[in-house]
């Protein structure tokens, strides 16, 4: 079974425009944490954030914020106000305090349209 | 600070051919992995490595075989490339546990087997 969803496959938006990208995880857990990357054209991995299990507070940094809810098992993704340089693949990732593994979803390729 | 490097960029095989992707940290840590990135897929786990000469399976490790004598090189082999294994190839590092730490990854190593 999939640990992390990621429904989207792919999103347009036209620049300015607010964008959410979705994740879902699944785990028996009650320890873990989620994060996000970025995956711009240029195709290194960039870290975004990561969030504790513990934590369900929101988190906002710039343009970006994220909901965690616990009771949906969700780890959402704001990007608002995109920009083209917000053009990239995103992913959501999952890793489990009793292992060593991150689950990573396949991913949402975001493109911004000018 | 180099961060994780990775060798080759790009390589062509043909089908039953071997080679091993290079990988180094100059970061100090103790935890190493291997991912293929293919399309749709996300990044799945090939394997990884807790410390120097401790090694294990992650998601899809069949046909790769590693090994860690040091702190910072995590080769990964290839033993007899199949057309199967084109895909583009992260390694990545962290310090201490993955779980809770952030990963930095390297710039990929774009495999084509013929």
């Amino acid at each position: 079974a999939q640990k992390v969803t990621q429904a989207q496959t792919e999103i347009s938006v036209v620049e300015k425009e607010d964008v959410t990208l979705d994740c879902v995880y699944e785990t028996r857990d009650t320890t873990y944490y989620l994060f996000w990357y970025k995956q711009p054209p240029s195709g290194e991995l960039v870290f975004l954030i990561r969030r504790n299990s513990f934590d369900e507070q929101n988190e906002i940094s710039g343009r970006y914020s994220w909901n965690f809810q616990k009771s949906t098992s969700s780890f959402n993704f704001t990007i608002t106000a995109s920009q083209v340089v917000d053009s990239a693949v995103y992913f959501c990732a999952l890793s489990e305090a009793s292992g060593n593994q991150f689950y990573f979803g396949t991913g949402t390729s975001l493109t911004v349209i000018p | 600070n180099a961060g994780v490097t990775q060798t080759p960029k790009f390589q062509v095989l043909k089908t039953g051919q071997s080679m091993t992707l290079q990988c180094a940290q100059d970061m100090n840590h103790e935890y190493m992995s291997w991912y293929r990135q293919d399309p749709g897929m996300g990044l799945r786990l090939i394997h990884y490595s807790v410390g120097a000469g401790i090694t294990d399976q992650g998601e899809v490790p069949n046909g790769y075989n590693v090994s860690r004598s040091t702190t910072e090189d995590f080769p990964l082999r290839l033993l007899s490339a199949a057309p199967s294994q084109t895909s583009v190839y992260f390694c990545a590092s962290s310090y201490g546990e993955p779980s809770y730490n952030e990963q930095f990854f390297g710039p990929g190593t774009r495999l084509t087997v013929l």
